[in-house]
């Protein structure tokens, strides 16, 4: 069982909210991601980090913003929702070894109305 | 593009057949994973396969890497209902780097 940790499960909120999908990880792994998931279609990769205080953007480009402050803790921030943001957030995290694993969170379903 | 493309897209076969999925992938790996996906959930480490490596097994999963044609299969044998599940794979291409998925192959596996 993987101890990564996504809150909130389910958000649903108006047009013009600043939100915050929060991601902890018990594991002490380096490396934290994130990508964006529509239903039934492939995963994107919109952020990672290779440790505290580096975070760099992924192959898709997102108006969201992330920060690593601690090691435990990889939080994206969307300023001001829109319609378009609408999707599933997948955060996960790997121990940076040679396998690469990476162990995922169950999720955050944004709808934004 | 870095992805692995899974094909096929959508499998649907009965309880105690088995499920085939392939994957390609485009330059030299490090390793290849497989994830499963089920519906609305995070993706669950299924099986790594190392580039020196040709198969795994792992229950009743069976995964083959052929380096010369970029390709790898997944076999599950005597699928169950409960292997409904979205599969992904993802090359790796450099040592722990960031994993790019595809668009996976959707299992069906009708009771």
């Amino acid at each position: 069982e993987a101890d990564i940790y996504q809150t909130p499960r389910y958000l649903v909120i108006g047009t013009g909210k600043k939100i915050t999908l929060e991601c902890s990880q018990t594991m002490g792994h380096d490396k934290m991601y994130w990508y964006q998931q529509d239903p039934g279609m492939e995963l994107h990769l919109i952020h990672y980090s290779y440790g505290v205080n580096s975070t760099e953007k992924g192959d898709l480009s997102s108006e969201s913003t992330v920060s690593r402050i601690r090691t435990e803790h990889f939080p994206l921030t969307l300023e001001s929702a829109r319609p378009s943001h609408t999707s599933q957030y997948l955060c996960a995290s790997s121990d940076g070894a040679y396998t690469g694993e990476l162990f995922f969170g169950e999720g955050s379903r944004l709808t934004v109305l | 593009s870095q992805q692995g493309e899974e094909d096929p897209q959508a499998l649907s076969i009965q309880e105690g057949e088995n499920a085939t999925m392939n994957c390609s992938y485009k330059t030299s790996i490090n390793n290849l994973q497989w994830y499963r996906q089920n519906s609305g959930r995070g993706l669950v480490h299924l099986i790594l396969i190392r580039s020196n490596e040709r198969e795994k097994h792992s229950g009743r999963l069976r995964v083959t890497l052929d380096t010369s044609k970029k390709s790898s299969s997944l076999l599950i044998t005597a699928s169950r209902a409960a292997d409904t599940a979205s599969y992904f794979c993802a090359p790796s291409y450099n040592q722990g780097g960031k994993l790019i998925f595809g668009q996976g192959t959707e299992l069906s596996v009708k009771p």
